[in-house]
């Protein structure tokens, strides 16, 4: 769901289980895609990036899908740690260099022990 | 190697006074951006710097802001007569740079963390 105003959507999900976070894009024509991660007091940390020819890229326990019929994009986490938890935003940006990145609001994840 | 490197990383200042926020990228960069943070939001992209040209200024809310970067390198952001509303945590992002259909990732600082009394 959307958020409004401090309340982030939350995720929490239990050590060692797989994690889904979703994110709905709002432009058609972005052609890029990227995730990251950010823990309280810090920078955004690039995670992974997807271009639209593309459905599904694979990182370092990561997975990230897109379906462009649905302007859908959502990140996979396996076996989530303790460290997962943060706060985690999708952007979209334009083919040509991304110089402009729009960001979604942001979806909290707690990793339970 | 060394990242995106901002200060400073807290400011507090009274309203109606000027703040100057500084941005050193990723040694190489040459793309430079600025965006804001409002408490528990997403970022709201303010300013782009990519090489010699123009800077994308498209993104800034009004204009008390502004932004320089010399020598191609090192960046300011300045707020003038600031105002409550410009609390918020300013980040900075740097990438390699343009290239014909080649995304590149932009690395983030910590920010500076602003706040207006």
């Amino acid at each position: 769901g959307e958020s409004v105003g401090l309340h982030l959507p939350t995720l929490s999900v239990q050590e060692g289980d797989n994690s889904i976070i979703n994110c709905a894009y709002s432009n058609s024509a972005s052609d890029y895609f990227i995730w990251y991660k950010q823990e309280s007091g810090k920078g955004p940390q690039f995670i992974i990036d997807i271009r639209s020819n593309m459905d599904k890229r694979q990182g370092q326990r990561v997975t990230v899908l897109l379906n462009k019929t649905v302007k859908h994009l959502s990140l996979q986490i396996a076996a989530t740690q303790p460290g997962d938890s943060a706060v985690y935003f999708c952007a979209e940006g334009d083919a040509y260099g991304n110089n402009r990145l729009a960001f979604g609001k942001g979806n909290q994840v707690v990793v339970i022990p | 190697g060394a990242g995106v490197s901002q200060s400073p990383s807290n400011k507090v200042t009274e309203k109606g006074k000027d703040v100057e926020l500084r941005c050193d990228p990723i040694s190489g960069h040459t793309a430079l951006y600025w965006y804001r943070q409002s408490l528990g939001q997403g970022l709201e992209f303010l300013i782009y710097f990519q090489g010699n040209s123009a800077p994308d200024k498209s993104g800034l809310p009004s204009d008390r802001f502004s932004a320089e970067r010399t020598g191609g390198s090192v960046s300011t952001l300045t707020i003038q007569r600031t105002q409550q509303e410009d609390s918020a945590v300013y980040l900075c992002a740097s990438s390699p740079g343009q290239n014909s259909y080649s995304n590149q990732p932009q690395h983030f600082g910590d920010g500076t963390r602003l706040s207006i009394l």
